[in-house]
């Protein structure tokens, strides 16, 4: 089946620092969807990219997807604490859904 | 007030007992879902139902059971065949199941085996 890998686990950064994750796939994905989870909390859906090269923009997030639509990436610009959270990558549909394993962002005052 | 919940939000549960976690959704949605999440590992599924009275098996659906006998309502059993039961349950729904669904999630149930 289908895999993919994102990186890094772990992301320890400063207050006003830029991050950013990534999932990576071997094959060509039809689709990408964003998820932040907070500490204890649920996850809750960010972004969707469809289309080859497409990149979106929610304030200081930009969420990038591959010319090949093999790969995906989130870069938040001058991190908050409110930016604490864990990020993953969901691919495919119905029973046939692909996680990424997560990013897990602190951020440090 | 549309949206997904879950209850009871923690659970614990001795050895040998089955337990029914509960998710309710009244956003209209076709697909439902259930996943498991252990600390420092993404969501696993483990029960995924595209329509009333139909579901299918997940990655990890062993020591698991589900019912979806209304729309509204997709409520998952932890049977004592579960080896390793503690976990964070998560569950979702989805408008039709489609790869370009949005998924909607509940806010979880801890559950935890004495």
């Amino acid at each position: 089946g289908q895999q993919v890998m994102q990186i890094p686990q772990y992301q320890h950064v400063q207050e006003g620092e830029d991050f950013t994750t990534y999932c990576n796939s071997s094959t060509t994905l039809s689709n990408i969807q964003w998820y932040k989870q907070r500490p204890g909390g649920h996850p809750v859906f960010l972004i969707q990219l469809v289309k080859s090269g497409e990149v979106k923009k929610q304030k200081r997030l930009t969420f990038q997807f591959g010319e090949a639509k093999k790969n995906s990436s989130l870069h938040i610009t001058a991190t908050q604490t409110t930016d604490v959270g864990t990020y993953f990558c969901i691919t495919g549909g119905g029973n046939k859904l692909t996680f990424g394993t997560g990013t897990q962002l602190k951020v440090e005052l | 007030d549309g949206g997904i919940t879950q209850s009871p939000k923690y659970l614990f549960r001795k050895e040998g007992q089955n337990v029914t976690l509960s998710c309710e959704q009244n956003l209209n949605h076709d697909a439902m879902y259930w996943y498991r999440q252990d600390p420092g590992q993404g969501l696993r599924l483990i029960y995924y139902s595209q329509i009333v009275n139909d579901f299918q098996k997940g990655d990890i659906a062993e020591g698991y059971s589900v019912s979806r006998e209304k729309k509204e309502s997709f409520p998952l059993t932890v049977t004592s065949a579960q080896k390793n039961p503690t976990a964070f349950y998560l569950c979702a729904s989805a408008t039709s199941g489609g790869h370009t669904d949005t998924q909607y999630f509940g806010p979880g149930t801890r559950l935890t085996v004495l």
